[in-house]
């Protein structure tokens, strides 16, 4: 079956420091990764997205991707965490039988 | 341009109650969406409509039923409330180019409903 892992539910660092924010997928064709994120009492925001060619995606606030096929993970890091980067992190997959799957999430805190 | 907006923002209903969340957006977009979003189950695709005119089936339907109005309006209708309904609900949409999912989703700020 087509899923997508986040292994993390709560990831924790500290100001300054890199972050990454795992993912995993299991899935037939060709994988189209996305990531999201949500503040508090919001809606979810894009942050980036893997389709096809570079593997390593930058999207917004500063956030990269590596989409790795041999490890079938798509990370997501930052070499420099804000506290405002706290919220909480969706990874997903846009599967073939027009479904979109999502991870479970992984909650973000960035320690001042 | 307000982006995807949805209302109401917070409901209680009593059990067996019915009850329309509105969805809209402004953006010309062809494929909206409405999800659930509960502790510790992620976001889950209730349902979707890929274009003006049709309707799909997401993960979890049961309880539910929608209506694409037109390109801008799609409503989710909850015929008879359930405990098991309380969540936060949102709606969401894209342009949808070509395969859908692979472009960008614009969510609202959902709408946090509880069914006592």
């Amino acid at each position: 079956a087509q899923s997508v892992a986040q292994p993390e539910d709560q990831v924790n660092v500290a100001e300054g420091n890199p972050l990454t924010v795992k993912c995993t997928y299991s899935v037939s064709g060709n994988p189209y990764l996305f990531w999201y994120v949500q503040y508090p009492n919001r809606g979810l925001q894009f942050l980036l997205k893997y389709i096809t060619g570079d593997n390593l995606v930058k999207g917004s606030y500063g956030f990269e991707a590596e989409f790795n096929k041999s490890q079938t993970s798509f990370h997501l890091k930052k070499p420099s965490a804000l506290v405002s980067d706290s919220a909480l992190y969706f990874c997903g997959y846009a599967g073939n039988n027009r479904k979109l799957i999502w991870g479970l999430g992984t909650s973000l805190a960035v320690n001042p | 341009n307000a982006g995807v907006t949805q209302t109401p923002k917070f409901q209680v209903l009593k059990t067996g109650q019915s009850m329309t969340l509105q969805c809209a957006q402004d953006m010309n977009h062809n494929s909206m969406y409405w999800y659930r979003q509960d502790p510790g189950m992620g976001l889950r695709l209730i349902y979707y409509s890929a274009s003006e005119g049709t309707t799909d089936k997401g993960e979890v339907p049961n309880g539910y039923n929608v209506s694409r109005l037109n390109k801008r309006e799609f409503s989710l209708r909850l015929e008879s409330a359930a405990p098991s309904q309380t969540s936060v609900y949102f709606c969401a949409s894209t342009v949808n180019r070509g395969r859908l999912g692979t472009d960008t989703q614009y969510f609202g700020p959902g709408t946090r409903l509880t069914v006592l």
